[in-house]
């Protein structure tokens, strides 16, 4: 079983659609998740960071963590074109590096 | 813009050639970071370097190398290139080990 899985799409939703994106994992050390966009031909850029389970909320973003099940997801609201990119969810144990998701590809259709 | 510099951002060579992929972290991270992303690996942690100093190995290959600067700049070296090597090589820097900031990428392409 691999340590992160994460379904690699595409997926594709109508602008302004809710967008979910999920992984799930087998550590039960992880306490850090954190969900990396990447657009085409650009490294990946940290979107949301959390270390405890429940929803953490940033403008349209929301991350979601339920440590007892091993599942995180991220929710877009009001999703836009500009939405559409490749994200890898990650995370860590304490003091140990980061193992990241091979990312779900997503479209936004305008 | 992320505050790491990566270059060259192409690069391309032959099978058993040597390259090196140079990277520069934020102003103030002690810690790099080397990862390998293709297609059907994803992201795959290489090797972390702090202050100089090599603190964590993952699925690095013999053939590839890296160090750390006294300026903090490093350099992840491949030899004996491989058709199987052709892959984006990311860098990252960070204060602390969860949060990296990543740069734009070297791509490397054998031929």
């Amino acid at each position: 079983q691999k340590e992160v899985e994460q379904d690699p799409g595409p997926l594709s939703v109508p602008e302004g659609a809710i967008v979910s994106l999920n992984c799930t994992y087998s550590n039960s050390a992880f306490q850090y998740f954190m969900w990396y966009r990447q657009y085409s031909r650009k490294g990946p850029e940290l979107l949301m960071y959390t270390y405890s389970s429940g929803n953490k909320e940033d403008g349209r973003f929301t991350a979601q963590v339920d440590k007892s099940s091993k599942y995180i997801s991220l929710f877009i609201r009001d999703s836009q074109p500009s939405d559409s990119a490749t994200y890898l969810c990650a995370m860590s144990a304490r003091d140990d590096k980061i193992i990241f998701g091979k990312g779900t590809r997503l479209h936004i259709l305008p | 813009d992320s505050g790491v510099t990566q270059t060259p951002k192409h690069l391309i060579t032959a099978t058993g050639q040597r390259v090196t992929l140079r990277c520069s972290p934020r102003s103030g991270d002690l810690s790099v970071y080397w990862y390998q992303q293709s297609l059907d690996q994803g992201l795959q942690f290489l090797i972390q370097y702090y202050n100089g100093e090599e603190r964590a190995k993952g699925n690095i290959l013999e053939r590839f190398s890296a160090q750390q600067f006294p300026d903090l700049h490093s350099e992840l070296n491949l030899s004996s290139l491989e058709l199987g090597d052709s892959a984006l090589y990311f860098c990252a820097s960070s204060v602390r080990e969860d949060i990296q900031y990543f740069g734009a990428g070297t791509r490397l392409s054998v031929l």
